[in-house]
């Protein structure tokens, strides 16, 4: 089935560090895949996705691109700050049948100290 | 424009009571899907609908059922509640649910409790 595998935490890093979070996923077919972020007591917000082989997403200075021949999407900043204290869930969606659920990986606790 | 919300926020009920958690979309959207998310751990499909029909249906028990209504809001009901219960519910929606990259926007979700 398909499945989402992404780095565990917790990570810390000081603040304007390079930031890497792994992901890689089992899929049937072309899913895309998205990384969401959560701040401590919020629900999930969208951080950026990919839809394609070779896209890449972005979004705040974050960045993930599809390697369809690795099955990856890793997470990377190149400088961290402390605002950037989260937890990060990696995400597919496949499609098919009338199926177009999220299936997330367990999440990657971030920490940045200043 | 408002965002996905939910109520209420927190719930505390005991074993084998019952409870239902509401979510509205965002002004638009047709499809809402339900997840789960206990401590610790990524959030797990519930059910997703579109148009007040059931669209799909994770790996939950009978115990749990939802609804969708004409102005496309919903509501998640869990009967005889189990301690394995507790977690935080999160609603979110999506214009149709399965057009491809399609977002799902989320809701800040109910935290449920169960003594």
């Amino acid at each position: 089935g398909n499945s989402v595998t992404q780095m565990e935490g917790p990570v810390t890093l000081s603040e304007e560090a390079f930031l890497t979070i792994n992901c890689t996923y089992t899929a049937t077919g072309y899913p895309s895949l998205f990384w969401y972020v959560q701040y401590p007591g919020e629900g999930l917000q969208l951080l950026l996705k990919a839809t394609k082989a070779d896209d890449k997403g972005s979004n705040k200075g974050f960045e993930a691109t599809y390697r369809k021949e690795t099955t990856s999407f890793h997470l990377e900043k190149g400088s961290v700050q402390v605002s950037d204290s989260a937890v990060y869930f990696c995400a597919l969606r496949s499609y098919g049948g009338s199926q177009g659920n999220l299936i997330f990986g367990k999440g990657t606790k971030l920490s940045v100290k200043p | 424009d408002a965002g996905v919300t939910q109520s209420p926020t927190h719930l505390i009920k005991t074993r084998g009571q019952q409870v239902t958690l509401r979510c509205s979309p965002i002004s638009g959207h047709k499809s809402v899907s339900w997840y789960q998310q206990v401590l610790g751990q990524g959030p797990q499909f519930i059910f997703q609908y579109y148009e007040k029909e059931e669209r799909g249906r994770g790996n939950f028990p009978d115990r749990f059922s939802a609804r969708q209504f004409p102005n496309y809001s919903s509501e998640l009901n869990v009967n005889a509640l189990l301690l394995g219960d507790s977690a935080l519910y999160l609603c979110a929606s999506s214009y149709s649910g399965t057009a491809f990259g399609e977002t799902q926007y989320f809701g800040p979700g109910t935290r449920l409790l169960v003594l």
